[in-house]
């Protein structure tokens, strides 16, 4: 399967311990996106890279959060001291760059579920 | 700030209807506009992308237009089944083409 992964699925953690989640993009694509989704609701855009560069961030990324991309491949997202509050659907997409593609059409993965207890 | 709507939340019809989903926005300087599907617990499938130079956009039983100067657009599911019930998001995508803004989603049942 060549689309993209996640990684894991399922994270139960308890409040105040650390989290990484991991996200492995379509191979050929060079921008890679997170977002988060809460029960009910549309995802909501958390940050991005181009390559190894992260271009956006959301004011929804505390500095709890922190995400790299270090050789512009897979991507980690970490959430230290987690909160009840950081319940979620953490996914993952990729799409190629626009001047190379000339649309962003987005592929998204499974998504990693984590539930702070 | 780019606000999507999608209307109704929720819709419930018996099998063969055809049906209309709705999504609204505020900006319409967008770059394009994705129709996704979601199944509870999944992640997302792309259906349909609308460039913001095209009115619409067809693939099988499903057919998306867009009105970028009044901020609409719709997916049109022609002769439902059972299958296709799903929650069914809008996104825009902006000029600068990166991050994708999402409706809340309209979640179909179709009714064997």
């Amino acid at each position: 399967d060549t689309g993209v992964s996640q990684d894991p699925r399922h994270k139960i953690t308890k409040r105040g311990q650390n989290v990484t989640f991991r996200c492995d993009p379509i191979s050929e694509h060079n921008r890679l996106y997170w977002y988060r989704q809460t029960l009910g609701q549309g995802p909501e855009f958390l940050t991005y890279f181009q390559n190894e560069a992260q271009l956006e961030k959301s004011r929804l990324l505390s500095d709890r959060f922190s995400a790299e991309r270090p050789k512009g491949s897979f991507s980690t997202l970490e959430i230290q001291r987690t909160e009840q509050g950081d319940s979620a659907m953490y996914l993952c997409a990729s799409s190629l760059a626009l001047r190379v593609a000339g649309r962003n059409e987005q592929y998204f993965g499974p998504g990693t579920r984590l539930t702070v207890t | 700030k780019q606000e999507v709507t999608q209307i109704p939340a929720a819709l419930s019809v018996p099998e063969g209807e055809n049906l209309v989903l709705n999504c609204s926005f505020t900006d319409s300087a967008i770059y394009n506009l994705q129709w996704f599907r979601q199944d509870p617990g999944k992640g997302l499938t792309s259906l349909l992308l609308i460039q913001s130079s095209q009115r619409e956009q067809t693939s099988g039983r499903l057919n998306a237009s867009l009105d970028k100067s009044s901020g609409r657009s719709t997916l049109y599911i022609a002769a439902s089944q059972p299958g296709d019930s799903a929650t069914y998001l809008c996104a825009t995508t902006g000029t600068s083409g990166s991050r994708l803004t999402f409706g809340e989603g309209t979640q179909l049942t179709v009714n064997p």
